[in-house]
């Protein structure tokens, strides 16, 4: 089992839709949780930490399960310009490398 | 310096010969990583380092890769006898460990094409 899984995608949504991704990781220890955006031949830049509270950044909202060791980021009245790969990431605890999923393609169409 | 920064930029070789890449993390940063990614594909770990610790080289893929870092500065990663399927962009990201804000912040990357 990889230690980061999310499904690849591509998600493709009209504009305004709401869309929800989901990541799950292996190591029940792990601390620290991020979700990452990258765009199109550009490198991974931090969108948000996620919280064991659920926090929300606008139109963004990142939710941890710790029970069921998983994440998840949801995007309210998609933007075109929300059209990008977005990275879980976790870190087992102090010290410990981070672990980046693979991504999951998202596409917003007009 | 403000950033990560990485450099070359961009790198064309030919096949067999030897790459340095270079990275400069951010002031205070005790990790640093590297990463490959190829065209279309996911980020592909190659080597952390944290601080006095023995680094981490569980993601390199062969023996020509290796790298190192001065204290908790410059990171060099070297591919020596470059073959084809090494083109790639070559990520670097630093971060904090402990605390608050330990996310990692990446270069913009190097773009390695071998020829």
């Amino acid at each position: 089992r990889k230690e980061v899984e999310q499904d690849p995608g591509p998600f493709n949504v009209p504009e305004g839709a709401t869309v929800a991704f989901n990541c799950t990781y292996s190591n029940s220890a792990s601390q620290s949780f991020f979700w990452y955006r990258q765009d199109c031949r550009k490198e991974p830049k931090l969108l948000m930490s996620v919280y064991s509270s659920g926090n929300e950044d606008g139109r963004f909202t990142a939710q941890l399960n710790r029970a069921s060791q998983y994440i998840s980021l949801l995007i309210r009245d998609s933007k075109l310009s929300d059209s990008a790969t977005y990275l879980c990431v976790v870190r087992g605890s102090s010290g410990d490398k981070l672990t980046f999923g693979t991504g999951t393609r998202l596409a917003v169409r007009p | 310096g403000a950033g990560v920064s990485q450099s070359p930029s961009n790198k064309v070789t030919e096949k067999g010969k030897d790459v340095e890449l270079r990275c400069d993390p951010i002031s205070g940063h005790t990790a640093l990583y590297w990463y490959r990614q190829r065209l279309g594909q996911g980020l592909e770990f190659l080597i952390y380092f944290q601080g006095n610790s023995a680094p981490d080289k569980s993601g390199l893929p062969s023996d020509r890769f290796s790298a190192e870092r001065t204290g908790e500065s410059v990171s060099t990663l070297t591919i020596q006898r470059t073959q084809q399927e090494d083109s790639a962009v070559y990520l670097c990201a630093s971060s904090l460990v402990a605390g608050a804000g330990t996310e990692a912040f990446f270069g913009q990357g190097t773009r390695l094409t071998v020829v």
